[in-house]
């Protein structure tokens, strides 16, 4: 079964509004990695949250986790038409070396 | 610096035939996962190698092998194909297993059974 689940699963945006998406997982982590996928390709890492951080920011992104609910939230301001793609967040969990999680995704449109 | 590549990009198999997949690691990068993902799913975890053994598997039968080569690269085997093996199957790459660090992808190669 999935660790992680992605909320919404969809997500339809007009371009320069913000996009916020949440992630759900089951067991303790070492950290917590988002990634974006355009119409099935590779994945592109977009950031990266250790266990011990609340909160990160890289350019347009904003990365919470919440250890105690288990759950992260990635925000991304002032959306392009270029974000519209699947966001996924990818759990390692605690012990397992580098093995990661995934959910199963958030669809995002941004309509120009 | 290179990222993480895979060949091929497309490949089509008929049931019950044999199919390999290759990777090359990042530069600098040790570490080797594979994993599948299904139309509309998020990835899973298939197995990962590192100093040329296999360390790790997820829930995937031994119709899926695979190898790692001294210079990192990897190759992921599937026996006896079903066509539920249809699916993008990505390689990813990370410097050491047991750091907490990124993991990078390749592109991935889409294999379609007929």
């Amino acid at each position: 079964s999935q660790q992680g689940e992605e909320d919404p699963q969809a997500l339809s945006i007009q371009e320069g509004e913000n996009a916020t998406m949440n992630c759900s997982y089951k067991t303790s982590i070492n950290n917590l990695q988002w990634y974006r996928q355009n119409s099935g390709r590779g994945l592109v890492h977009l950031i990266l949250i250790r266990s011990n951080e609340r909160e990160k920011h890289s350019g347009r992104l904003r990365v919470t986790l919440d250890t105690s609910k288990k759950s992260s939230s990635l925000l991304i301001t002032a959306s392009r038409a270029a974000d519209t793609a699947s966001y996924f967040c990818a759990t390692d969990i605690l012990n397992t070396g580098n093995q990661f999680y995934f959910g199963t995704g958030t669809s995002l449109t941004v309509i120009p | 610096d290179a990222g993480v590549t895979q060949s091929p990009t497309h490949l089509i198999k008929t049931r019950g035939q044999q199919v390999t997949l290759r990777c090359s690691p990042k530069s600098g990068h040790d570490t080797v996962s594979w994993y599948q993902q299904a139309l509309g799913q998020g990835p899973q975890f298939i197995f990962q190698y590192y100093e040329e053994e296999e360390r790790q598997r997820g829930n995937f039968p031994d119709r899926f092998s695979g190898h790692q080569f001294p210079n990192y690269s990897s190759e992921l085997n599937v026996n006896a194909l079903l066509l539920g093996d249809s699916a993008l199957y990505l390689c990813a790459s990370t410097r050491d297993f047991r750091r907490t660090d990124t993991q990078y992808f390749g592109p991935g190669t889409r294999l379609t059974v007929l």
